[in-house]
């Protein structure tokens, strides 16, 4: 089963508005990541956030997260037609001295010209 | 740096054929994913090496998945015999020394498997 659950599935602005994704996991975490996925193509590493952290910023990615709610959200600002793509957040286990990444199931983000 | 480099991008075969899928990670990565991508289940980890090791292949569906990394900068993951319900997209995935706690997994582009 996923670790991480996205919400919303799909998500559709227009450019220059802020994209907000939102995901939630079950067990205590070491860290949590967020993935991009455009059409066809393999994933690429955005940002990771430890489970000491609170909020980090990347240029236009702000991420937060909430151990006592366990979730995360991920928020772009700005958004541009180059944003069009799949997000994913990823989850590596606390506890643990290996590097199993389990990935939650995505929200796609379409952005408007 | 060429990335994670998988061969073939695409492979199409037909039922009970055998299936070999191939991976070079970045060299000096250590840490080794093999994942599977399906829209009905999404991304699937399949097994993991480190140092050439394998450390993890709960994920692997049956004993018709196998896959090897005979050495730092080599991997195959093989399909015998492979079904239609095999068709997905396959990606190898490398992480640098330190594991994924501090950084993220790098990606190749995947194969796209269809099996007929």
């Amino acid at each position: 089963s996923q670790q991480g659950e996205e919400d919303p599935q799909a998500l559709s602005i227009q450019e220059g508005e802020n994209a907000t994704m939102n995901c939630s996991y079950k067990t205590s975490i070491n860290n949590l990541q967020w993935y991009r996925q455009n059409s066809g193509r393999g994933l690429v590493h955005l940002i990771l956030i430890r489970s000491n952290e609170r909020e980090k910023h990347s240029g236009r990615l702000r991420v937060t997260l909430d151990t006592s709610k366990k979730s995360s959200s991920l928020l772009i600002t700005a958004s541009r037609a180059a944003d069009t793509a799949s997000y994913f957040c990823a989850t590596i286990a606390g506890g643990t001295s290996y590097g199993k990444l389990t990935f939650g199931q995505g929200t796609i983000l379409t952005v408007h010209p | 740096d060429a990335g994670v480099i998988q061969s073939p991008r695409h492979e199409v075969t037909e039922m009970g054929q055998e299936v070999t899928l191939r991976c070079k990670p970045i060299s000096g990565h250590d840490y080794l994913f093999w994942y599977r991508q399906t829209m009905m289940r999404g991304l699937e980890l399949l097994i993991y090496f480190n140092n050439n090791v394998p450390i993890d292949d709960s994920g692997m569906p049956e004993d018709r998945f196998s896959a090897k990394m005979p050495n730092a900068s080599f991997s195959t993951l093989k399909i015998q015999p492979s079904e239609p319900r095999d068709s997905a997209v396959y990606f190898c995935a490398s992480s640098r020394t330190g594991g994924p706690k501090n950084w993220g997994y790098t990606f190749g582009s995947g194969t796209r498997l269809t099996v007929v």
